[in-house]
This record gives C-alpha cells, sequence and structure tokens, in this order.
C-alpha cells in the first residue's frame, strides 16, 4: 500500500471561508491524485501531479486549487468554499510510466454549511 | 472522452448466490488500465484489479474473477458464492492519462 494519510478526516465550515485539505504518502510515488465522491456519480477527479512541477487540472477543477509542496505531499485548496463543495474527498497516490494503481487515503469528509 | 458506465445502480442477493457486476466503458485510446475497486461501509477504497487494454486474459483470484472483452467495450466483476463481507459498493475505473470511475454498484448481501 501506498500509506496515504489525509487531515483533517472531518470538517465543517461555512460558505466563504478558506479550507485546505492535506494529504501525504509515505511510499514515494511520482503521482497524487485528489478526487470527490457525491452520491450517484461515483468519483471525480480534480486534479492530479505527476511530479513536484507537473499540476493537471481533472474533470472538476472549477473552485479548487492545489499544491505539490514535496513529491510526498499534495494538498487541495478551496479558496471560497460553497455548500455545493460539499462532499467526501480523497487522495490518491501511485506511480509507473502509465496511469498504474492508485491507493487511496482514507477521505475527508467536507461539510460546506 | 473517456467514459466509465455501471449501469446497475444497486443489486441485492442472498449469500451464496453468484453475482456479476457489469462495466462498460468508452475511449478512443489503444493503451489503457481498467480496475475495479470495493468500498465497503467503513468507506475506504480498496484496490482489487487492474487490467491493461492488451491482456484480455481472464482473471480468478479466489471467489473473485473477472472478464475483460475488449470486443464489448465491457470488464466485468463477478463473485461467487457471495458472502456478508462483500456488501460494498464497487467502482469501476478506467485510466489513460487522466482515471474515470464509473457511478458505483451497491451490492447488498443478506445472510
Amino acid at each position: 500500500d501506498a500509506d496515504v494519510t489525509q487531515t483533517p478526516r472531518n470538517r465543517i465550515t461555512k460558505t466563504g471561508k478558506r479550507i485546505m485539505l492535506e494529504c501525504s504518502q509515505t511510499k514515494g510515488h511520482d503521482r497524487m491524485y485528489w478526487y470527490r465522491q457525491d452520491p450517484g456519480l461515483g468519483l471525480r477527479l480534480i486534479y492530479y501531479s505527476f511530479d513536484v512541477k507537473d499540476i493537471n487540472k481533472g474533470e472538476i477543477s472549477d473552485g479548487y486549487s492545489v499544491s505539490r509542496q514535496a513529491q510526498a505531499k499534495f494538498s487541495l485548496s478551496l479558496e471560497s468554499a460553497i455548500p455545493n463543495q460539499t462532499a467526501l474527498y480523497f487522495c490518491a497516490a501511485g506511480g509507473g510510466e502509465v496511469i498504474d494503481t492508485q491507493y487511496f487515503g482514507p477521505g475527508t469528509r467536507l461539510t460546506v454549511l | 472522452a473517456q467514459k466509465v458506465t455501471q449501469a446497475q445502480t444497486e443489486i441485492s442477493v442472498v449469500e451464496k448466490e453468484d453475482v456479476t457486476l457489469d462495466c462498460v466503458y468508452e475511449t478512443r485510446d489503444t493503451t489503457y488500465y481498467l480496475f475495479w475497486y470495493k468500498q465497503p461501509p467503513s468507506g475506504e477504497l480498496v484496490f482489487l484489479i487492474r487490467r491493461n487494454s492488451f491482456d484480455e486474459q481472464n482473471e480468478i483470484s479466489g471467489r473473485y474473477s473477472w472478464n475483460f472483452q475488449k470486443s464489448t467495450s465491457s470488464f466485468n466483476f463477478t463473485i461467487t458464492a457471495s458472502q456478508v463481507v462483500d456488501s460494498a459498493v464497487y467502482f469501476c475505473a478506467l485510466s489513460d492519462r487522466d482515471m474515470r470511475f464509473g457511478a458505483g454498484t451497491r451490492l447488498t448481501v443478506k445472510p
């Protein structure tokens, strides 16, 4: 396993607040990903990073930004949270020449009031 | 564009029944990977299998088996002799450069 950790595990915030979700992995994988999960929609990719200098938008990047501070760390920010960003957020890490198996963190449940 | 369709939203079976979860995908790429993940009630995502687009061999792992057919763009997952612990949401996913997940199939196995 990639031993992916996420902090916080749960967060309740108010509309308009800035929120940062943090992700760390200990297995040295090059690639890291942020997803959100909504009921009935599966997981949707927000951003992904192939290395520290390579950040890519995913399917639903609007309203989000990311920072790859180091190979092991990939944070997701909501600059001004809104209620429809209430979701379960997963970070994943993986690697390989093409998309390899991704190992997921435990998830962060975010509620925006 | 990539797309993954899991047409079965929910399936309910009785323990020891066999069950097949369907997955149909769309991609214009010739090189891609297909995955299945399990999400038990505790919420974590557990990797089950990865197949690359050039390997159509079916795979069996214990009670789990996977049938990959490029001709029908399908990657179906069968659980034989289901158990209560198999109750979970199962996701099929497709990747080339990025990753797309299906909406998931919620499997309930009743004792």
